[in-house]
């Protein structure tokens, strides 16, 4: 299976300012995941990012707060912009593995965010 | 509202005890998978079913697919303080769109 690197692993920010993280894939995938989670509870799906296009957004995030940036087939950046205490939460990186038809999520070790 | 809701939310047991977790839906998924979570990691997946009535053993963990493929249950015999972490079920739809369940918090204690 792949092997994700993400940076940063936590970080703590002052409101109204931005983060970009960085999510690197050590083999080409097609698509990429953007999930949230609070701690110790669910995943909620923040974007796809396709190479070569335009992510596509879920309900609830928008471009201009999460904007997404797909340069290759291994490397993925989500910006969380213009802070503020509700973006407090945990951001993974995810790609589905396995081989065509495969459905197996693999998963960075996460970024955890705190805005003060 | 989650479209795979679990139950319990959190189970604090103790080392040797039974437990079973549920994943239930009112939707049908091609396939359902279980993920485990430790503190500072990314969930890892435990196991996949596909087939309605499927049953599969990891080891003490036993994973079983409803017959009409809406919901689903982690049994684990004999838990071990290892077994301590987030358990997230997850509905896999058109083989790309993945649903996560509310999460099972799980402590074991020694």
């Amino acid at each position: 299976s792949a092997v994700i690197s993400q940076k940063p692993s936590r970080d703590i920010c002052q409101r109204g300012t931005s983060l970009t993280i960085q999510c690197q894939v050590d083999s080409q995938v097609t698509m990429m995941f953007w999930y949230r989670q609070q701690p110790g509870q669910s995943l909620t799906l923040i974007a796809t990012a396709n190479q070569g296009s335009e992510a596509t957004y879920e309900s609830g995030f928008v471009i201009d707060k999460f904007p997404i940036s797909r340069p290759n087939l291994t490397f993925s950046t989500l910006t969380v912009s213009n802070m503020s205490p509700e973006d407090s939460s945990i951001y993974l990186c995810s790609v589905r593995t396995g081989g065509s038809g495969a459905n197996v999520l693999t998963f960075g070790a996460g970024s955890r965010l705190t805005v003060l | 509202t989650q479209l795979l809701e679990q139950s319990p939310q959190f189970l604090s047991i103790q080392e040797g005890e039974n437990l079973t977790v549920y994943c239930n839906s009112s939707s049908v998924f091609s396939s359902l998978q279980w993920y485990r979570q430790e503190p500072g990691e990314g969930p890892v997946l435990l196991v996949t079913v596909v087939t309605g009535g499927e049953v599969k053993k990891l080891k003490r963990l036993t994973f079983q697919f409803g017959d009409a493929r809406k919901d689903s249950s982690l049994h684990i015999t004999a838990a071990q303080p290892g077994d301590t972490g987030l358990y997230l079920c997850a509905g896999v739809k058109n083989f790309n769109k993945f649903y996560f369940g509310s999460g099972t918090k799980l402590n074991v204690k020694p």
